[in-house]
């Protein structure tokens, strides 16, 4: 089955209120990494948290990891329309090398 | 340069066409994906190259080839496709392969269309 289910499929907020998404896994990983994509085009990776983290920062961006729950959740604080996106999350399992990504959180922020 | 480029940005091709999609990429990175994605759906791993060989082929049918001629060059030569190969055909790299600390870099993508 596969790894890394997103909730929710679809968040519709105004600019500057704070987006938060989560991601389910199933089996243990070595990591876990989000990444947004624009309509269409390619991903881009916005942070990777290591299965002994449990809280990373980037900018905007705050990414926490519970391995107990096997879950994971990604804030953008202060957001933008520029934050319109596909937000997937993908993860690394243990003892493998691929990369298998969710099903996507779709963003659309109203300016 | 932190960019993977892809060639052509859009194909229209009939069933009975050889076409071939390329990737390129001068990050030194040496293991490089080829990734489907259909609309609103994640990218699905079709072929992972590291150092230049093959690794992983995730029961990709024959009609897609994959060829890495060199470390920055990744190629996926495509024949007898149909309608439903359509879709966004993502290449990425990454430092290599197993190692993920920075994540895989992605190009923007071929968007195919089998006619």
């Amino acid at each position: 089955s596969q790894q890394g289910e997103e909730d929710p499929q679809a968040l519709s907020i105004q600019e500057g209120e704070n987006a938060t998404m989560n991601c389910s896994y199933k089996t243990s990983i070595n990591n876990l990494q989000w990444y947004r994509q624009n309509s269409g085009r390619g991903l881009v990776h916005l942070i990777l948290i290591r299965s002994n983290e449990r809280e990373k920062h980037s900018g905007r961006l705050r990414v926490t990891l519970d391995t107990s729950k096997k879950s994971s959740s990604l804030l953008i604080t202060a957001s933008r329309a520029a934050d319109t996106a596909s937000y997937f999350c993908a993860t690394v399992y243990t003892g493998g090398f691929k990369t298998i990504f969710g099903a996507g959180t779709r963003l659309f922020v109203k300016a | 340069d932190t960019e993977v480029t892809q060639t052509p940005k859009h194909l229209v091709m009939g069933m009975t066409n050889k076409k071939s999609l390329k990737c390129e990429q001068h990050m030194g990175h040496r293991a490089m994906y080829w990734y489907k994605q259909k609309a609103k759906k994640p990218p699905e791993l079709m072929f992972v190259y590291s150092y230049e060989k093959l690794s992983i082929n995730e029961s990709v049918p024959s009609r897609f080839s994959p060829e890495c001629p060199n470390s920055s060059l990744l190629n996926l030569h495509l024949h007898a496709l149909q309608p439903e190969d359509s879709a966004l055909y993502l290449c990425a790299s990454s430092q290599v392969l197993g190692l993920a600390d920075y994540g895989q870099y992605f190009g923007p993508g071929t968007r195919l269309t089998v006619t």
